[in-house]
């Protein structure tokens, strides 16, 4: 069975906090995905990687960055935290980049307070 | 600028009878489109593609239908059941996902 894990469902940090979200795949995916959820706005991506240390910028990638060190392993960072980042984000990967299901983790709720 | 818009937050539907959710897009590009089905506290998942060269395609329950002049793509569920009860996303193979629909079926 395929996974998709992150690795909080709950956070909370303060404003100006480094903020790290983690993303593990099991299926030997090339692409991975960053979402934020919003209310209203759907699901906005942040960040995608198509291979180990290459990601392109999505369409909200501002206050955030990312790092694919290992093929399996996808983290969002949020250098300093604000609180309109506080938000649903959702970890993704899947076999094709562009005509292809996408497999979701559980996501990360995260409160900047 | 959303190039992918489901423009109704909410559908409610008596059990066994149809769900159709609604989709439009913007830009004429696209060409493979997807419906994911989200639960509370869960991600989405994939629940039915088409590509642009079709019109249709069924899964069980499930039907997709595209309108390419139209720019408009739908999701019919026949008959509908109180477990499909969930948000459903449209999304575009330019990893571009619509706002949601919230779909209820009242037993």
């Amino acid at each position: 069975d395929v996974k998709v894990t992150q690795s909080s469902r709950y956070l909370v940090k303060r404003t100006g906090e480094k903020v790290f979200l983690e993303c593990v795949q099991d299926m030997d995916h090339e692409n991975m995905f960053w979402y934020r959820q919003d209310p209203g706005l759907g699901l906005r991506l942040i960040y995608f990687s198509y291979d180990v240390k290459m990601k392109e910028k999505g369409d909200i990638p501002e206050g955030y960055s990312v790092s694919r060190e290992k093929k399996e392993r996808f983290s969002l960072i949020l250098e300093s935290a604000s609180t309109n980042q506080t938000s649903m984000y959702l970890c993704a990967s899947s076999l094709f980049a562009v005509r292809g299901e996408q497999y979701f983790g559980p996501g990360t709720r995260l409160t900047v307070t | 600028d959303q190039q992918v818009k489901q423009n109704s937050p909410s559908l409610s539907v008596q059990e066994g009878r149809i769900s159709i959710l609604n989709c439009d897009y913007t830009n004429s590009m696209f060409d493979y489109f997807l419906w994911y089905k989200k639960y509370p506290a869960e991600g989405p998942t994939f629940l039915i593609s088409i590509s642009s060269i079709k019109d249709k395609n069924e899964d069980g329950r499930f039907t997709v239908f595209l309108n390419k002049s139209a720019k408009h793509l739908s999701l019919h569920i026949v008959p509908s059941q109180p477990g499909d009860s969930a948000v459903y996303f449209c999304a575009a193979n330019d990893m571009r996902f619509g706002a949601g629909t919230r779909l209820t079926v009242k037993p």
